[in-house]
């Protein structure tokens, strides 16, 4: 049983463009979450998906924003990249109904130079 | 509003000695916790959690953790540490209601297991 696929692992962009992270959540969870973990900090949530809408976000400005595909996969959008968002991005996924835990990707670790 | 504070960003202890890792959390309603484990360059795996069960849990790789609500703590403990142990731990907190809910976690603690 796969679980949480993100793609790519690893991306090089520079500040000012946009980007793209994408992620496949594992079977059966319907409910995507993205988090942000900068270097030596605890992940910091961004956004959570459910049923292509959505429904919480964190204390993130607006050039981050997401999507989630009638198959619950997920993207995360970033545009006019600042140095300040390099950082290892994870992707969560879940069943809505019931706090039985998340299950994390291995994570996309962007570098904006 | 909910937060998390594990004390001690880096604890360094002796193969074999005891491994406590410490997590308070603040929660106006009933929490779910969890514990994660990061290896180098790699997602979070979960090594316990507690969802209002048993308020002591038991996880992978012999951890486990007590649920004290008078103490507001849920702090991770293995009785033999193991080189393979070491990595960094997160604490995390989360409650469920109506489907909204959202893993708020602490800033880590880096394990490192000496021989």
């Amino acid at each position: 049983d796969a679980g949480v696929t993100q793609s790519p692992t690893h991306l090089i962009k520079t500040r000012g463009q946009q980007v793209t992270l994408r992620c496949s959540p594992k079977s059966g969870h319907d409910t995507v979450s993205w988090y942000q973990q900068a270097l030596g900090q605890g992940p910091q949530f961004i956004f959570q998906y459910y049923e292509e809408e959505e429904r919480q976000r964190g204390n993130f400005p607006d050039r981050f924003s997401g999507h989630q595909f009638p198959n619950y996969s997920s993207e995360l959008n970033v545009n006019a990249l600042l140095l300040g968002d390099s950082a290892l991005y994870l992707c969560a996924s879940s069943l809505d109904q019931g706090p039985g835990g998340y299950t994390f990707g291995s994570g996309t670790r962007l570098t904006v130079v | 509003a909910q937060s998390v504070t594990q004390l001690g960003s880096h604890v360094s202890v002796s193969e074999g000695a005891l491994v406590l890792l410490r997590c308070n959390y603040s929660s106006s309603v009933p929490p779910y916790l969890f514990w994660y484990v990061q290896y180098p360059n790699q997602g979070l795996q979960l090594l316990l959690k507690y969802t209002s069960a048993a308020t002591l849990v038991k996880g992978i790789n012999g951890f486990e953790a007590e649920f004290k609500k008078s103490e507001t703590s849920f702090h991770l403990t293995k009785p033999s540490a193991h080189m393979s142990d070491a990595a960094e731990y997160f604490c995390a907190v989360s409650f469920f209601s109506g489907g909204y809910n959202k893993l708020i976690f602490g800033a880590g603690t880096r394990l490192a297991v000496h021989p």
